[in-house]
Parts: C-alpha cells; structure tokens; sequence
C-alpha cells in the first residue's frame, strides 16, 4: 500500500513551458486535491476532485488545469509556467473520514 | 469566511521543555474538523490529529496533547518533555461538513515553525 505518491520529485522549468505533475493514490479514496505551499503563506487549495469525472476549483486555481479520469490518477497540468507558480506542490485525498493523507511532494522551479 | 490563525511564527525551546502551538479558526459551520499537521525538515506531510466539533474532549497520545475550546474557537497543540525530533513546522486546519462535494477541502494556518534544541 503506496498510500500517495507524486511525480516528480523536482523540476525546472522555463517560462511558458507546460507540464503535468503526476498523483496517484491505492486507498480506493473518492476526494483528491491539490495544494501548493509557499513560504509564509502556509497550503494553498488549487483544484480539488470528488470522484471520477468531477473536478472544482479551490482557492488559487489560475494557470492550472486538472481532470479525473479514474479514481486513482489526479494529475496537475501547469498551461504556461510562470514564476510564480514556482511552488511545492502537494496531492492529498481522503476518504469520508474527511483526513486527508499527502503526497511527498513535488518541489517546482520556474525559471 | 473561514480562517485558521497560528498567530507564533516561530517558537525555540530547549530539550524537555513543554511548548503549546496556538490555533484559533473561525468558521460559520456548526459541523467542521480540525486537523494539526506536522512537517519534518525532509518536507512531507503527516497527518496527528482529526476533531470534529461535536467532540470536546481533550485528547493525549503520548507526549501529544491537544485542548479543544468552541467557547473561544481554539484548538491548541502541547508538546510535553520535547525532543529534538520534535522541531518541525506544525500546521492547523479546518475543513467545513458542506455536504455537496467540498467537504475535504482544507484551510491551513501559516504554521509554526518550532526548534528543540539539545
């Protein structure tokens, strides 16, 4: 049991480049999220999912894109970075026992 | 609105020394939880502790303590006889029971980063 886990671990990216942060989750949880964290400013919500098919947008969703095609993938796509998406970000999810369980992390620079 | 208050940036004790880390929220929701978090140096997150806010009981786990208080919306964090492997960034958390879909979602505290030293 993997519990969440992200890829990559690091990346660099220049200006205007996309990418797609990978998350995957094992526990069969129906709630995943994304958050970044920045200093000082502790977790942000960026997009969040209840189930298959259901995306919705959290507190700081601009520049970012997401959808869920199965229940244990929650990728995070970057449209055209920019430096201040340089971030760490975090996939969590959760059962209805409302704990959310995080990813390592994935520590991004935008150069 | 919702907000979570860690209102200590930064706390350095001394090996052995209790310490409590504040946490106030507001919230306009008669269900909610509360949640503290601990990050380590090596940046992961780990989950210590879920209350719900029907449930006021005070709870110990080991040298982890946490009091919960509606009256005055604070769900403050004591660590008793600190240890190093104590130091960390500790975070609060609130999510709202909004049933229809939000109800994972998590609003944090900016945390408190706290130092034991030997």
């Amino acid at each position: 049991n993997a519990g969440v886990t992200q890829t990559p671990k690091f990346q660099v990216l220049k200006t205007g480049q996309s990418m797609t942060l990978q998350c995957a989750q094992d526990m069969n949880h129906e709630y995943m999220s994304w958050y970044r964290q920045d200093p000082g400013m502790g977790l942000r919500l960026i997009h969040y999912s209840v189930g298959a098919g259901i995306t919705d947008q959290g507190e700081v969703p601009n520049g970012y894109n997401v959808s869920r095609s199965t229940t244990e993938d929650f990728p995070l796509r970057l449209l055209s970075a920019a430096p201040s998406q340089t971030s760490v970000y975090f996939c969590a999810s959760s059962s209805i026992s409302y704990t959310q369980y995080f990813g390592p992390g994935t520590r991004l620079t935008v150069l | 609105a919702q907000k979570v208050t860690q209102a200590q940036t930064e706390i350095s004790v001394v090996e052995k020394e209790d310490v409590t880390l504040d946490c106030v929220y507001e919230t306009r929701d008669t269900t909610y939880y509360l949640f503290w978090y601990k990050q380590p140096p090596s940046g992961e997150l780990v989950f210590l502790i879920r209350r719900n806010s029907f449930d006021e009981q005070n709870e110990i786990s080991g040298r982890y303590s946490w009091n919960f208080q509606k009256s005055t919306s604070s769900f403050n964090f004591t660590i008793t006889a600190s240890q190093v492997v104590d130091s960390a960034v500790y975070f609060c958390a609130l999510s709202e029971a909004n049933y229809g879909g939000s109800q994972g979602n998590l609003i944090f505290g900016k945390g408190t980063k706290l130092s034991v030293k030997p």
